[in-house]
């Protein structure tokens, strides 16, 4: 199946910083989303992006397809942003494929 | 906004009882997952659905089942529950295969 790989694994970011996490993918996807995981456990939608650029607030996601690529950036950071941001791809088989995940920190 | 529920959030229980956990989504989509969670870890899938009737189990091997007998409701039933059984099962459903997945808030399981 599709190999997902997430880094860094884990970051630490002090309030206001800015930080980018990245998305490596082994095959040509359909489908390629970023979540946020709150400490409750609900995974966030926060970008569908199997291609592109998009932004919402202070995130922005950018997704390279053909170098099989995709780049999470968070702005101005904030306490709330904490918790864990995971990269979800479908190749061709209908299913999503996680990566590790990335634990962000923001410390005030 | 997605309109998708899971009951209960969180349940405690004794090793061989018979528990499901229940998803339920608003929106008329016709596909519907589960994904089985350990904390820290990452998402695996273990049942899928692309509509009435129709489920197929997913990646990671699980002892757990599954049906759809209704578009809005994807129930998962384990028949004897175990220790190793404890973990977060996250439900999910997309308007069709390669669009958006919305997720529910999870059920929270612990055997005991």
């Amino acid at each position: 199946g599709i190999q997902v790989e997430q880094s860094p694994p884990d970051l630490i970011l002090q309030e206001g910083a800015n930080s980018t996490l990245r998305c490596n993918f082994s095959d040509s996807v359909n489908n390629l989303q970023w979540f946020h995981q709150n400490p409750w456990g609900q995974l966030i939608n926060l970008f569908y992006i199997p291609s592109g650029t998009k932004q919402n607030g202070r995130l922005s996601a950018t997704t390279v397809a053909t170098e099989r690529y995709s780049l999470l950036y968070i702005s101005s950071s904030q306490t709330t942003d904490s918790g864990v941001y995971f990269c979800a791809v479908e190749h061709n088989d209908y299913k999503l494929s996680f990566g590790a995940g990335t634990t962000v920190t923001v410390r005030a | 906004e997605a309109d998708i529920y899971q009951t209960p959030r969180y349940l405690v229980i004794g090793t061989g009882k018979k528990i499901t956990l229940e998803c339920s989504q608003t929106m008329g989509h016709d596909k519907m997952y589960w994904y089985q969670q350990d904390p820290g870890m990452e998402l695996h899938l273990i049942h899928y659905s692309y509509g009435v009737n129709s489920t197929e189990k997913g990646d990671l091997s699980s002892e757990s089942t599954v049906s759809r007998i209704r578009t809005e409701h994807f129930p998962l039933t384990l028949e004897s529950a175990r220790p190793s059984h404890t973990s977060q099962y996250l439900c999910a459903s997309s308007r069709d295969t390669s669009y958006e997945q919305y997720f529910g808030p999870g059920t929270r399981l612990t055997v005991t």
